[in-house]
């Protein structure tokens, strides 16, 4: 079964720095996708970025952007230039590509954005 | 983009009673839809996997005949708490998956806080 690692349960960051939340995963599949999202106090969960593992560029939405090293099962997240409204929990997750489509999620990762 | 409508936000019932979530897809066509768990300060967990017309999967551990999923339209599933007792408290979310555009996309709702008493 896969599993995903978030070893940070914290972290913080003043505003307008960057941060790097780290993420690793177990799996023997070579066709998956990974996720992270982000849970503000109001515990909606959003899509922040997704990458699929077949793809070696790494995947960048705005201020967001991953370094997917597969060899190494590892999928970093940095925030550029944090915002106040990037506090929030961050979750990492895995889908296989193939066969179930369920989500696997890590224990998430609570950032604290400093003014 | 895609919208799920989950509702109640909140929800607080008696002991020995039943509770329904319910989660709409506005603007799509849920194919599947994922009901999770989620205690204070901690990961989600996964409960069960519902396709439309089909009997739902539920997770190891997951009582079936506790929580009753039905998800009988493209639009609407539900997860009914029965006999709840006061460690069922929890938020609990729903997420879907549609066909076509949204293929890649999961969908969150907006959750539910169940506090039993």
């Amino acid at each position: 079964a896969q599993t995903v690692t978030q070893s940070q349960p914290e972290m913080s960051v003043q505003e307008a720095e960057t941060v790097t939340l780290s993420c690793t995963y177990d799996t023997s599949e070579s066709d998956y996708y990974l996720f992270w999202y982000k849970q503000p106090p109001s515990r909606q969960m959003i899509l922040v970025i997704r990458q699929e593992a077949y793809k070696q560029q790494n995947a960048t939405e705005n201020r967001f952007s991953v370094n997917f090293q597969k060899a190494a099962k590892s999928f970093s997240l940095k925030i550029s230039d944090s915002q106040l409204g990037d506090a929030a929990m961050y979750f990492c997750a895995y889908r296989s590509m193939g066969g179930s489509e369920k989500l696997v999620f890590g224990k998430g990762m609570k950032l604290t954005v400093n003014p | 983009g895609a919208v799920v409508s989950q509702h109640p936000s909140r929800v607080i019932c008696k002991s020995g009673t039943s509770v329904k979530i319910e989660c709409r897809s506005l603007d799509f066509q849920a194919t599947t839809m994922f009901w999770y768990r989620q205690f204070p300060k901690k990961s989600l967990m996964l409960m069960a996997t519902s396709n439309e017309g089909s009997k739902a999967t539920y997770e190891q551990g997951v009582e079936k005949d506790k929580f009753l999923i039905n998800h009988a339209s493209l639009t609407l599933s539900t997860l009914t708490v029965t006999s709840a007792h006061p460690e069922d408290s929890s938020f609990y979310i729903c997420s879907a998956r549609g066909a076509g555009r949204f293929n890649y996309g999961y969908t969150f709702g907006s959750g539910t806080r169940l506090t039993v008493v």
